[in-house]
């Protein structure tokens, strides 16, 4: 298996909601990622997990909390989003620290709109 | 800050020219990768350059990574409809140990039959 499986694949939801985005891989990468791409831009990184851990948080507003409950799975809960967080919403992985160099693999993403 | 340059920024051109797309730095690299993303999904890899100078050739795409390893060229030949997406270039920092990536800004590329 060799890629990563993100769902929903559409979500809409609205100011005051509570949504979860969910992330799956099993090509026994170490490093998994959270990233949100806005059109026509390249993807900005959110979070990194390393072997189950948070390792980078980029001044992520906490209204998009992560969560990583073993190595296959990563999740980010969503909560009082705001309309400028619509975005596409991209999950990646790669082999273990240092070796992000060899390539990410990314989900198909999850399309997301705030209302 | 380290920073890539991708140029240029859209391309649009009819089926069978060929094209270059660039992406420098001022910046070493160890590793830099190319990706094409197509609307609505996320960024495909299609290869990882790492030693100074080096090429890869996937059909008609040609990759080359700079002998210094702080640039980096993408050639198509003979474009095809197919080859219509967003080209994305992106560099892993040596200095840099949890694997971040320096994103350049795309290149949307549209090839007309």
């Amino acid at each position: 298996d060799t890629e990563v499986t993100q769902t929903p694949k559409h979500l809409v939801m609205g100011m005051t909601n509570k949504k979860s985005l969910k992330c799956e891989q099993h090509m026994g990468h170490r490093a998994m990622y959270w990233y949100k791409q806005k059109a026509k831009k390249p993807p900005e990184l959110m979070f990194v997990y390393s072997y189950e851990k948070l390792s980078i948080n980029e001044s992520v507003p906490s209204r998009f909390s992560p969560e990583c409950p073993n190595s296959s799975l990563l999740n980010l809960h969503l909560h009082a989003l705001q309309p400028e967080d619509s975005a596409l919403y991209l999950c990646a992985s790669s082999q273990g620290p240092g070796q992000g160099g060899y390539g990410y693999t990314f989900g198909s993403g999850t399309r997301l709109t705030v209302v | 800050t380290q920073l890539l340059e991708q140029s240029p920024q859209f391309l649009s051109i009819q089926e069978g020219e060929n094209l270059t797309v660039y992406c420098n730095s001022s910046s070493v690299f160890s590793s830099l990768q190319w990706y094409r993303q197509e609307p609505g999904e996320g960024p495909v890899l299609l290869v990882t350059v790492v030693t100074g100078g080096e090429v890869k050739k996937l059909k008609r795409l040609t990759f080359q990574f700079g002998d210094a390893r702080k640039d980096s060229s993408l050639h198509i030949t003979a474009a095809q409809p197919g080859d219509t997406g967003l080209y994305l270039c992106a560099g892993s920092s040596p200095m840099d140990s949890n694997y971040q990536l320096i994103w350049g800004a795309g290149t949307k590329l549209i090839i007309k039959p």
